[in-house]
This record gives structure tokens, C-alpha cells and sequence, in this order.
């Protein structure tokens, strides 16, 4: 059984701070990382993605994955009380199988 | 491009009736994914096709669940006979088999209750 490890949080964090959101995984044969957004009551939206070891910055997102230590994470910088949301951590297998974590919920105070 | 649609985007149905939610994934889309997301389980697979053909549906909870996948551009998950822990949002997502990149896209979702 492939398994993704998210803490549920809630992650509370000022506005214009840095959140972290972490995740953890099983399977070694996955290669893509996916991170998706879901504001409640709606559908995951696409974040990031990566696929090599290191970090990947998009705008005030940046993806680090480590796969020697089966671990991604997600930072957002300068946080906004728009980024309240859950985060879903998502590895996909060489079955093009996504894999989802429980979510980390995010709460950006004003 | 469209997006994914699916319908109906809100169920209600009592108990021992049949659901039928339908999807329509990205034109050019070759993998279709069914999801069912509740509170306490989270996001979970249910079954998904490439190319049409059912691919892993060790997710569909028992024989009351049954997804077909009759052309390229369109899915139904049916329940029958549907029970109150039925009640959840179920998600159809598509993706391309690509490079690494390639992810999925999901849809509204439709939210179904079972009284």
C-alpha cells in the first residue's frame, strides 16, 4: 500500500509570513511530486510540481523534494490570507497512479 | 479548453435509489480518474481508464459501485443501490500520459446525499 503522510494541521501563520507544509512518502518508484490547493467546497487546483532533487520556485511558491528521504515540502512566502486553504501532496507512480495525502490545512491570519 | 464537466453537480436520493454521475474529461485526454472525498477518508481513488479501458479499480468500495468508460469522451460512476454512507463529493479528474510534468485536472465534482 502506497502511503502519503501529511500533518492535517490546521498551520497557522501570520499574513506575510513563510508557511511550510511538509509530506512524506512510500513509494521510491514514484518520480513526479504534485502539490494541489483546495479551498473548501471546491475542486484541487494545480500548484507546483517537481520531479528532481532540490528546490523549484514559482513566484512566492517553491517546491523541495529530496528523494533520498521520500520527502517533499511546499513553502509559500509572504503568505496571504488567499493562500487559507488545504494542501494535498500528491506523488505519482510509473502507473501514472496519483497517490494523495490527507491535506494540511492552512490558515493565513490577517 | 472546457475543463472537465461533470453532472450532475448536486444529488439528493434516498436510500436504495440508483445514481448515476456522468463525466466529460479534456478533449485529447487519454487517462480518466474517479475520486470520492469525504472528511474522514479524505480523497480517495476509486477507479481510473486509459484509453477507455478500466486500469485499477481495487478502490470501488463493493459491487454497488460500477464505472464504464464507453468512449473518449465520456464516464458514469453508478451506485445501486445507494446507502447513506454513500454521501460524499465524487471528483472525475483526466490527465495525459506525458512527461513528468503532466498532471491532472479535476472537475467540480458533484456532491451527493443519500438520505
Amino acid at each position: 500500500q502506497k502511503e502519503v503522510e501529511q500533518n492535517s494541521g490546521p498551520l497557522s501563520v501570520p499574513e506575510g509570513a513563510i508557511a511550510s507544509l511538509n509530506c512524506t512518502y512510500s513509494d521510491r518508484g514514484s518520480q513526479s511530486f504534485f502539490w494541489y490547493r483546495q479551498y473548501s467546497g471546491k475542486s484541487p487546483e494545480l500548484i507546483m510540481s517537481i520531479y528532481s532533487n532540490g528546490d523549484k520556485e514559482d513566484g512566492r511558491f517553491t517546491a523541495q523534494l529530496n528523494k533520498a528521504s521520500q520527502y517533499v515540502s511546499l513553502l509559500i512566502r509572504d503568505s496571504q490570507p488567499s493562500d487559507s486553504a488545504t494542501y494535498l501532496c500528491a506523488p505519482r507512480d510509473n502507473f501514472n497512479k496519483f497517490y494523495f495525502g490527507s491535506g494540511t490545512k492552512l490558515n493565513v491570519k490577517p | 479548453d472546457a475543463g472537465v464537466i461533470q453532472s450532475p453537480r448536486h444529488e439528493v436520493t434516498e436510500m436504495g435509489q440508483e445514481v448515476t454521475l456522468r463525466c466529460k474529461p479534456i478533449s485529447g485526454h487519454d487517462y480518466l480518474f474517479w475520486y470520492r472525498q469525504t472528511m474522514m477518508r479524505g480523497l480517495e481513488l476509486l477507479i481510473y481508464f486509459n484509453n477507455n479501458v478500466p486500469i485499477d479499480d481495487s478502490g470501488m468500495p463493493e459491487d454497488r459501485f460500477s464505472a464504464k468508460m464507453p468512449n473518449a469522451s465520456f464516464s458514469t460512476l453508478k451506485i445501486q443501490p445507494s446507502e447513506p454512507r454513500d454521501s460524499a463529493v465524487y471528483f472525475c479528474a483526466s490527465s495525459l500520459r506525458g512527461g513528468l510534468q503532466e498532471t491532472q485536472y479535476f472537475g467540480p465534482g458533484t456532491r451527493l446525499l443519500v438520505l
